[in-house]
């Protein structure tokens, strides 16, 4: 089973600012088969990035992603207040995990 | 609009059972794989149980594997997860997800979800 560790486990910033989130697999992932979800409060999972780095449908371009092999980031060019959330990465080339979660909180 | 909503959650005693149903609208269901993933109180995802477009592969996490059974009905556009021998650590919210042609991609979009409480 690939495991994904996510880092940090919680990430304190402003908005306007800045995010890094970074999602480590235990193996390479193939074809770089990784998702990236962001989950608010009370609310399912919603798409942001698929393949590592193609936008899903109506997500805005201040969110991309990148990386290849075992090492992806998540990156929110500038903070909406919308975006203080918590943030997963998914890989589905060998079978499906998730990674533990990034919880993005407003400093 | 592409849209899943479950049923059928509930409270159950431990070694109980339940049917969870997630109803699809929005586009052609046979033609997509789908799956079940669930969230404990407080904690992250896990990939439960997936299912091919046609129904004819299965698959199930190490933690459910001969207690769960993952079904779809295209006459009904419903995709079902019958729970069997629960457990208190199965307590969770339970969210049906749409995948792409293929068990091995993204899940887009994800239901409300229901809650499942294993409990005396």
């Amino acid at each position: 089973e690939i495991v994904l560790t996510q880092s940090p486990g919680t990430l304190s910033l402003s908005p306007g600012e800045r995010a890094t989130l970074s999602c480590r697999a235990s193996q390479s992932i193939s074809s770089s088969y990784l998702a990236w979800y962001q989950q608010r409060p009370g609310q399912a999972p919603r798409l942001l990035i698929y393949g590592a780095s193609s936008r899903a449908t109506g997500i805005p371009d201040r969110f991309s992603g990148s990386g290849s092999g075992s090492d992806f980031t998540l990156t929110i060019s500038r903070l909406e207040p919308e975006d203080f959330a918590v943030y997963y990465c998914q890989q589905y080339g060998s079978s499906i995990t998730f990674g533990q979660g990034t919880r993005l909180e407003i400093k | 609009e592409v849209q899943l909503l479950e049923s059928g959650g509930g409270l159950v005693q431990p070694g109980g059972s339940l049917r969870l149903s997630c109803a699809a609208s929005g586009f052609t269901f046979s033609t997509y794989a789908m799956s079940w993933v669930r969230q404990a109180p407080g904690k992250g995802l896990e990939w439960v149980s997936g299912i091919s477009a046609s129904g004819g592969s299965t698959y199930y996490a190490d933690s459910v594997k001969g207690r769960f059974t993952i079904s779809r009905d295209k006459s009904k556009n419903t995709l079902y997860l019958q729970m069997n021998r629960l457990r208190g650590e199965d307590t969770a919210v339970y969210y049906c997800a749409k995948q792409q042609l293929v068990l091995n991609s993204w899940f887009d979009p994800w239901g409300q979800g229901t809650l499942v409480t294993v409990s005396s």
